[in-house]
């Protein structure tokens, strides 16, 4: 059984504050996906990456895949209250199954 | 475009009682169907995936069954609720094509008294 793990579970923090979300597993997944969900609603895919090393960014937002492909960061830099929900890492193995790790629930306080 | 729709958005239910949550896509053909469930702020985990009609693999025994009678509905049952059953349950589909995300409803919050 793969299992993903996230830390941190929960962070609180100013605006304008950075951070960094990770998500580490002992298993090799051909796929690295970071979701984001509102309270309410369904997950929302922010990114996939796919070479191990690689490095995709999104207006603030840096994902990195780890070399190794059993791990992956997400780096938010300023963070704003629009920033604020829960983030989802979820690695896909060759079948397209997701396993998703337990969630970061942020919250960026203005 | 694709969407997905699921329905109820809440349901409040006695134990014992019968379970019909409902999920359709539309705009794809042959899509991968998935039921998740999800603790209060937490990750998601997979109940129950469907790559065809009437192919249905379960990931975790419990009291829930799933169903795909047509080639964009997959329904998710229980004949008699359990209070552990109670969470915020999740359809998704996806193409089944490597490194394709997968695409959510937005869910279904089942409360059991």
């Amino acid at each position: 059984t793969q299992l993903l793990e996230q830390s941190p579970q929960f962070l609180s923090i100013q605006e304008g504050e950075n951070l960094t979300v990770y998500c580490n597993s002992s298993s090799v997944f051909s796929s690295l996906q970071w979701y984001r969900q509102e309270p309410g609603e369904g997950p929302v895919l922010l990114v996939t990456v796919v070479t191990g090393g690689e490095v995709k960014k999104l207006k603030r937002l840096t994902f990195q895949f780890g070399d190794a492909r059993k791990d992956s960061s997400l780096h938010i830099t300023a963070a704003q209250p629009g920033d604020t929900g829960l983030y989802l890492c979820a690695g896909a193995n060759a079948g397209n199954m997701l396993t998703f790790g337990g969630g970061t629930r942020l919250m960026v306080k203005p | 475009s694709q969407t997905i729709h699921q329905w109820p958005a809440t349901l409040v239910q006695p134990v014992g009682s019968p379970l019909s949550l409902e999920c359709t896509v539309e705009g794809t053909s042959n899509p991968n169907l998935y039921w998740y469930r999800q603790a209060a702020g937490r990750g998601l985990q997979l109940l129950f995936y469907s790559v065809g009609i009437g192919q249905i693999s379960s990931e975790v025994p419990q009291n829930l069954s799933a169903s795909r009678p047509q080639d964009r509905q997959f329904i998710l049952s229980s004949k008699k609720l359990l209070l552990s059953d109670s969470g915020f349950y999740l359809c998704a589909w996806s193409v089944g094509l490597r490194y394709q995300p997968q695409h959510f409803g937005d869910g279904t919050r089942l409360s059991i008294l």
